[in-house]
């Protein structure tokens, strides 16, 4: 069973609008962690956020905010008035205790496509 | 601070060749070391993982193998490389296990 889902294949916006992407994990464990990456055209992947499973308050970095629901099982990502170099890939992970947090698992990403 | 080079950023090999990547980690000690790889589709599959020197722990069988001679030093192998080895290759890192793992420029390789 995939333990991380992006719906989202891919989004195209144009610059300034607000873009929301989702991402729902599954996992039996209590305890364990939420990433979000950021991967552009380089291929290098570019560490976004780590959030703790027992924390779900929404956290917010400048034009970047994420809202999570374990009720949901859902750690949405929204980027606030869009520019073209957020244009990327964006991917969804999680690390279970279960697995000693040995290994990420990864969603299979959302393109977003900004366009000017 | 810490970096993570990966070499060598391109490689185009032909079918039956041997592979071998190298991954360096500056700036840590003891780090957490990975290979992932991503092949067409965007996907990221978890090929190895590292806690120690000369401990390595397979996710996936297949015909790639991997070795920590050194602290900060990852090498992922094969001896005979197959068309669907063809990929981009990602080492990263971690201070411990579920932290961040910071990655490097990857290794686009092309298998002929």
């Amino acid at each position: 069973a995939q333990k991380v889902t992006q719906a989202q294949t891919e989004i195209s916006v144009v610059e300034k609008e607000d873009v929301t992407l989702d991402c729902v994990y599954e996992t039996r464990d209590t305890t364990y962690y939420l990433f979000w990456y950021k991967q552009p055209p380089s291929g290098e992947l570019v560490f976004l956020i780590r959030r703790n499973s027992f924390d779900e308050q929404n956290e917010i970095s400048g034009r970047y905010s994420w809202n999570f629901q374990k009720s949901t099982s859902s750690f949405n990502f929204t980027i606030t008035a869009s520019q073209v170099v957020d244009s990327a890939v964006y991917f969804c992970a999680l690390s279970e205790a279960g697995s000693g947090y040995s290994t990420l698992t990864f969603g299979k990403g959302t393109m977003l496509l900004v366009s000017p | 601070s810490q970096t993570i080079h990966q070499w060598p950023a391109t490689l185009v090999q032909p079918v039956g060749s041997p592979l071998s990547l190298e991954c360096t980690v500056e700036g840590t000690s003891n780090p957490n070391l990975y290979w992932y790889r991503q092949a067409a589709g965007r996907g990221l599959q978890l090929l190895f993982y590292s806690v120690g020197i000369g401990q390595i722990s397979s996710e996936v069988p297949q015909n790639l193998s991997a070795s920590r001679p050194q602290d900060r030093q990852f090498i992922l192998s094969s001896k005979k490389l197959l068309l669907s080895d063809s990929g981009f290759y990602l080492c990263a890192w971690s201070e411990q296990p579920g932290d961040e793992q910071f990655f490097g420029p990857g290794t686009r390789l092309t298998v002929l």
